[in-house]
């Protein structure tokens, strides 16, 4: 419906482990915005990409680390996996020259 | 620092009632706004966005919402609840620093709705 799709759906890894979630999105959409939904809560902002480079962070550590490539998908990265990273991880995209986000369906991320 | 309060954790609405969810934000300039659904387990669908002009805004699935800057609310509204309307609703206001458009949400408001 939006045009974003995400991948995986549902993932579960181990404490200490690495994770790589992907997210594409539809042409023209140059920025893809990444928030971390815990349960309960509302999304929190990770970090912006625009035109393949980092435009914004929210408070996350540098263990979280994204990507995103000129055929508009992106990837979020979260290295030494904790415990409290156990959330719904949601892919936004904005058309060019609108702020308007569009989010995909998530992530369902376990750590255990 | 910016911020959004949605007052109501949980609102409970007969079919066919009508409804409101409130929405309070704290920021220094004039805000973009919006309401985003979600049902359990998905991703968030956009119901409407303010950015400027009128201050009732039309959205999709019959609801509005309604800009009031001198009480820093953007409420929510529709005049006859469906069943399906049953969801998690969140008010989310869009922050401008340099290039980044990052959107700040509540903490959400979940709807029941008894038939």
């Amino acid at each position: 419906e939006t045009g974003v799709t995400q991948s995986p759906t549902h993932l579960i890894k181990t404490r200490g482990q690495q994770v790589t979630l992907r997210c594409s999105s539809q042409s023209g959409h140059n920025t893809v915005s990444w928030y971390q939904q815990a349960l309960g809560q509302g999304p929190q902002f990770i970090f912006q990409y625009y035109r393949e480079e980092e435009n914004g962070r929210g408070n996350f550590p540098p263990r979280f680390s994204g990507l995103q490539f000129p055929n508009y998908s992106s990837e979020l990265n979260v290295n030494a996996l904790e415990l409290d990273d156990s959330a719904l991880y949601l892919c936004a995209s904005s058309p060019e020259g609108t702020d308007t986000q569009y989010f995909g369906p998530g992530t369902r991320l376990t750590v255990l | 620092a910016q911020s959004v309060t949605q007052p109501d954790i949980h609102i409970t609405v007969s079919e066919g009632a009508s409804l409101e969810l409130r929405c309070n934000y704290s920021y220094g300039a004039t805000p973009y706004l919006f309401w985003y659904v979600q049902s359990p387990g998905q991703g968030l669908q956009l119901l409407l966005k303010y950015f400027s002009g009128d201050t009732l805004v039309q959205g999709i699935k019959g609801f509005e919402a309604e800009f009031k800057r001198s009480q820093s609310s953007f409420n929510l509204r529709k005049p006859s609840v469906h069943w399906s309307d049953a969801a998690e609703y969140f008010c989310a206001v869009g922050l401008h620093s340099g290039n980044t458009g990052k959107l700040i949400f509540g903490q959400g408001t979940t709807l029941q709705v008894k038939p």
